[in-house]
């Protein structure tokens, strides 16, 4: 069974640019969350979506926006970059995101902006 | 406020040295607690969901125990391939995950 895949998984940006990422989830997996990953603020939860639906969102200004289409891929889109924007930007997939669904995460995207 | 805390930042071991992580947390309605373990440059890789205070679970050289505040996982006789950041998030009401920022672990030779 193929895993959590993420593309780019390398992306160099500068600052006012704007980016969107793609997470293709296991097959059968309904429910798709990002998480920002920083040295010094570990794992933040972005957003969930299921059913192309956003269910959950966490605390991040409105230029972080994403969606999820009919076959559960999701995409990030982050506007106008900023400097503390360079992160590792990783998408975790669950069956159906309930209690009792563990996460399964990709390789995550490398965002780097100057 | 719901938080989650890892301990210690660091841990250097050698080689069959065991030692416990601790992750303490603070949510109402704790859903499930879950460990990772992450390598360089990967994303977290799923090592064990445990659910309610005195649950216990196994996996090779780790054991991973949860209690009402924490929860503890226990390396074994650790060897030089356990060594990465491990981390532990809770879920909470409203399927939101809190992570902790994670315990680096090295185990040399």
């Amino acid at each position: 069974k193929a895993g959590v895949t993420q593309t780019p998984r390398y992306l160099i940006k500068t600052r006012g640019q704007q980016v969107t990422l793609s997470c293709s989830p296991i097959s059968g997996h309904r429910s798709v969350s990002w998480y920002q990953q920083t040295p010094g603020q570990g794992l933040q939860f972005l957003f969930e979506y299921f059913s192309e639906t956003q269910r959950n969102k966490g605390n991040f200004p409105g230029r972080f926006s994403g969606r999820q289409f009919s076959n559960s891929r999701s995409e990030m889109n982050v506007s106008t970059l900023e400097l503390g924007d360079s992160a590792l930007y990783l998408c975790a997939s669950s069956l159906s995101g309930d209690s009792y669904n563990e996460q399964f995460f990709g390789p995550g995207t490398r965002l780097t902006v100057l | 406020e719901d938080q989650v805390t890892q301990s210690p930042e660091a841990l250097r071991l050698q080689e069959g040295e065991s030692s416990s992580l601790n992750c303490s947390y603070t949510v109402s309605g704790l859903r499930g607690l879950f460990w990772y373990r992450q390598d360089p440059g990967k994303g977290p890789e799923f090592l064990f969901t445990l659910y309610s205070a005195g649950e216990e679970k196994e996996k090779e050289r780790l054991k991973a125990t949860l209690t009402k505040k924490e929860s503890f996982l226990h390396i074994t006789a650790p060897k030089p391939e356990d060594s990465a950041t491990y981390l532990c998030a809770v879920q909470a009401p409203g399927n939101q995950f809190y992570f902790g920022t994670g315990t680096s672990l090295t185990v040399i030779p």
